[in-house]
């Protein structure tokens, strides 16, 4: 069975850093893309990064571009996300998903962790 | 990137039928046939229903189609159940090697 589990959210100050983790398990993760995607309290899904199978390739979104790094463990079958520069409104659940859809698409995902950015 | 432009709640009866768009640009929905569709019930992760704009995930109901022409993609929910009630998000692979998600749309069963 798939689990992918999140860890590391927490109440952070603006201008500080925190690294989420998503440890997973249930597949072979060093053959998938895997995801970002966070959700501010009350409002929709808004993709964050994805990195390929080795680590090779990473994209971001427009609104972390710069602050945040996607970064991954394929001994540790864990999935890192270093986010710099915290604002107010990176407040959000953040996701981890395996991109196992379709041009790697993020399929399963974790149960999420919460962050919130607050002085 | 701007976000994919869903109507903010649809409603229906059980055993109707409804249809959610899910309108973006030649960059994204209209550029590639990767439109995916997920559920997401209240305080859960959200659920893969369908890819590659009209493809099911095994375990997802036939009740569940998905469409597109030109720049708009489409989600039906056939045979609406009580349990069909939730959020639903499209998204789409863009240009840039990125996603990008719709703004959700409410369905009320």
């Amino acid at each position: 069975q798939i689990h992918l589990v999140e860890s590391g959210g927490g109440v952070v100050q603006p201008g500080r850093s925190l690294r989420l983790s998503c440890v997973a398990s249930g597949f072979t993760f060093s053959s998938y893309t895997l995801h970002w995607v966070r959700q501010a309290p009350g409002k929709g899904l808004e993709w964050v990064a994805l990195i390929s199978y080795d680590g090779s390739n990473k994209y971001y979104g427009d609104s972390v571009k710069g602050r945040f790094t996607i970064s991954r463990d394929n001994s540790r079958n864990t999935l890192y996300l270093r986010m710099s520069s915290l604002r107010f409104e990176d407040t959000a659940v953040y996701y981890c998903a395996r991109g196992g859809g379709g041009n790697q698409v993020a399929d399963y995902w974790g149960q999420g962790a919460l962050l919130t950015v607050s002085s | 990137q701007s976000a994919l432009t869903q109507p903010a709640s649809v409603s229906g009866s059980p055993g109707q039928s409804i249809t959610i768009s899910c309108t973006g640009t030649s960059s994204d929905v209209g550029g590639y046939t990767y439109v995916t569709w997920y559920q997401q019930h209240p305080g859960k992760a959200p659920r893969f229903m369908i890819y590659d704009v009209n493809k099911r995930p095994l375990g997802v109901s036939n009740r569940f189609s998905g469409s597109k022409s030109g720049n708009t993609a489409t989600l039906t929910i056939s045979g609406l159940q009580a349990e069909d009630e939730a959020d639903y998000y499209c998204t789409s692979y863009t240009s840039s090697s990125t996603w990008v998600f719709g703004g959700g749309t409410k369905l009320t069963v």
